[in-house]
């Protein structure tokens, strides 16, 4: 089967450093995206791993393990505007590349 | 430039309407994908185009839901017989694909169907 994990809520502080996790079964893969969206809006896309290792991008970094099927993402240096829903999704590579999303970890922070 | 963009924005019908769901992708955009997104979730695949070719169609629910790119550009997704079960926001997405792309996926605005 296919599944995504990833937390449902996290509350962090301002200026802080937060790390969101996810962990994926699927028949195939192909790559994993991190996806950022805010209430009302639609997803934008924040990073594509595809191999094994750290890709940073700004305040913003994240982290592919195959072996383990694990994925973070972590934010740096929070803003009040990095509030919002941040979806792990794994582009399943069987026959071709339908997209299965996580439900999204709600991220809160607070001054 | 011109992002992806989905007609209507708001769609109410009444159960057994059928609807048509309109996506316009980025001008070369390669892929297109349909979504449904229900309220604290993530989008739910429905269905993914190369050009014309629909190259998966798992996600659709039922036969009461398909979806066409004829001409490998603009899509339609239909949904037949709507059921007060079908009411949810309806997401497109297009990506370049190939090459160096990192195969982001550009979100449309969505469609939001209320079937009443």
């Amino acid at each position: 089967g296919q599944n995504i994990d990833q937390p449902t809520e996290m509350t962090a502080t301002e200026g802080a450093i937060v790390q969101i996790n996810c962990t994926y079964q699927t028949s195939g893969f192909n790559g994993l995206f991190w996806y950022q969206q805010h209430a009302g809006e639609a997803p934008t896309f924040l990073s594509y791993n595809v191999l094994d290792g750290l890709e940073e991008k700004g305040r913003f970094s994240s982290f592919l393990s195959r072996s383990k099927g694990y994925s973070y993402l972590l934010l740096k240096e929070l803003q009040m505007k990095d509030s919002a829903s941040y979806l792990c999704a794994v582009r399943d590579g069987t026959g071709g590349f339908k997209t299965i999303f996580g439900a999204g970890t709600r991220l809160f922070v607070k001054a | 430039g011109a992002g992806v963009s989905q007609s209507p924005r708001y769609k109410v019908t009444k159960r057994g309407q059928d609807v048509a769901l309109r996506c316009d992708p980025i001008s070369g955009h390669v892929s297109l994908y349909w979504y449904r997104q229900a309220l604290g979730q993530g989008p739910e695949f429905l269905t993914y185009f190369n050009y014309e070719a629909q190259q998966d169609k798992s996600g659709l629910p039922n036969d009461r839901f398909s979806a066409e790119r004829p001409e490998g550009s603009i899509s339609t997704l239909t949904i037949q017989r709507t059921e007060q079960r079908d009411s949810a926001m309806y997401r497109c997405a297009s990506s370049l694909e190939g090459g160096t792309s990192t195969y982001e996926q550009y979100f449309g605005p969505g469609t939001r169907l209320t079937v009443t």
